[in-house]
């Protein structure tokens, strides 16, 4: 049963428009969430993260917000930039446990 | 900086065989992590260690065994691979703030096939 759930495996989206890619969790134990980016043949690598104490978290042209009562998180793209191509993770850990749990990934194409 | 290297980057096995996968970090971190990337699944933990001499079994850890050989280096052992095995396999590693895990570095990933 998986814990961190992403439901669309892909997402296509025209250049300069926004990118919102979704994230629901199981376990209301989580508190820390993070994105990661992943490019073909590469390792993933952190994008941005937010604590349960706070419902947004902002760093440029990157936005995630998380809505706790509903176990909801997304992270919005704007605007979105061929670049921004690749598959994005989502991920949930408890503070101060060791372990993280990854959700499958969402695919986002950004067409120029 | 090097980040976290993992070696091979490709490997081809025959069901049955053995096989070793190295992870080794340059950035100080108590934590490592071996993952199994499979389609539609996501990132799955295989085993980790929160420190030197130390390790625990993650999601998927059937099949697999580990070594924390020192802060570095993290290995982890197909003892006798099958086909079900095949997977790309990312390390990572991560530091600490206080009670806080910090974000995980990952490797570029071994892609291994077994037939």
């Amino acid at each position: 049963d998986q814990q961190v759930k992403q439901n669309s495996p892909s997402l296509s989206v025209q250049e300069g428009r926004i990118s919102i890619l979704n994230c629901d969790y199981t376990n209301s134990m989580f508190d820390y969430f993070l994105w990661y980016k992943k490019y073909p043949a590469e390792g993933p690598t952190f994008l941005i993260s937010i604590s349960s104490i706070k419902d947004k978290n902002e760093d440029g042209r990157f936005t995630v917000f998380l809505n706790k009562s509903a176990k909801h998180l997304s992270l919005h793209i704007v605007p979105s930039q061929p670049g921004d191509s690749a598959v994005y993770f989502c991920a949930a850990e408890k503070t101060s446990y060791d372990k993280v749990i990854f959700g499958p990934g969402t695919s986002l194409s950004v067409i120029p | 900086n090097a980040g976290v290297t993992q070696t091979p980057k490709f490997q081809v096995l025959k069901t049955g065989q053995s096989m070793t996968l190295q992870c080794a970090q340059d950035m100080n971190h108590n934590s490592m992590y071996w993952y199994r990337q499979d389609p539609g699944m996501g990132l799955r933990l295989i085993y980790y260690s929160a420190s030197e001499g130390t390790t625990d079994k993650g999601e998927v850890p059937n099949g697999y065994n580990v070594s924390r050989l020192n802060k570095r280096e993290f290995s982890l052992r197909l003892e006798s691979a099958a086909p079900s095995q095949t997977s790309v396999y990312f390390c990572a590693s991560s530091g600490r703030e206080g009670r806080y895990n910090q974000p995980q570095h990952f490797g570029d990933g071994t892609r291994l096939s077994i037939l």
